[in-house]
């Protein structure tokens, strides 16, 4: 059984900067095929893709958000980490981490999203 | 970067077809995904690849693709089906990229 949990901060003050945790179970961040992502979504809002770290440690990210985040993976532990430099307001949003889904016997994963974690409400206010 | 522009809202009364359309040149070059939001709660994924559905996902959601435009239709809507649904496709770079988004509502 798949399950991803997110967890970090609720609260954060402007400038600040915010690490968020993603532990997963059911699959491992090892075994090739396998990329998990980092997700968000301000109130009311669309979701928007922020970055992903694959199993051999490949890393990409949003192109107008490259400079702020940075994605690493603790794979004996079960644990993938976003942190994002310069917190503002508007980055107030519910993060999540979602897994792409594997293809069997390849060392690509997926271009969707098959498991995601049930988000983390992140606020940003002085 | 490239962009997918989906309708910000679509209604339709119960038993009706809804469709949600999500457009942009990266259509025509890499595959859509669509996923339902409810309130509070995390995406599902409901059609990959643009037309496959994943187990569990009911009939009545199909998607299709023409062009530049790929469609979600929802075949004899429910009440259940009023949701958030989001497009979302990927290029080459490994970077992924959503739609802004469709509320369906049920009438």
């Amino acid at each position: 059984q798949v399950t991803l949990r997110e967890s970090g901060p609720a609260l954060l003050k402007p400038t600040q900067t915010l690490t968020l945790t993603c532990t997963f179970s059911g699959f491992s961040l090892s075994t090739s095929g396998i990329c998990v992502s980092w997700i968000r979504q301000s109130p009311g809002k669309a979701l928007e893709w922020l970055a992903r770290i694959d199993w051999d440690g490949d890393k990409y990210y949003s192109t107008s958000l490259k400079t702020r985040l940075t994605v690493s993976k603790d794979s004996s532990n079960n644990q993938v980490v976003l942190t994002m430099t310069n917190m503002d307001p508007v980055d107030t949003a519910t993060y999540y981490c979602a897994r792409y889904a594997a293809v069997v016997g390849s060392n690509n994963c997926e271009a969707y999203f098959d498991y995601w974690g049930l988000g983390t409400l992140v606020t940003v206010s002085s | 970067s490239f962009e997918l522009t989906q309708p910000p809202s679509v209604s339709v009364s119960p038993g009706q077809t809804a469709r949600i359309t999500c457009s942009g040149d990266a259509v025509t070059k890499q595959y859509v995904y669509w996923y339902q939001q409810k309130p509070g709660q995390a995406p599902v994924l409901v059609i990959y690849k643009d037309t496959e559905r994943p187990s569990g996902i009911p009939e009545r959601l199909s998607g299709s693709s023409s062009g530049t435009t790929v469609t979600l239709t929802i075949s004899g809507v429910q009440a259940e089906d009023e949701a958030d649904y989001y497009c979302q496709s990927a290029d080459t770079s490994g970077t992924s990229v959503f739609g802004g988004g469709t509320k369906l509502t049920v009438l």
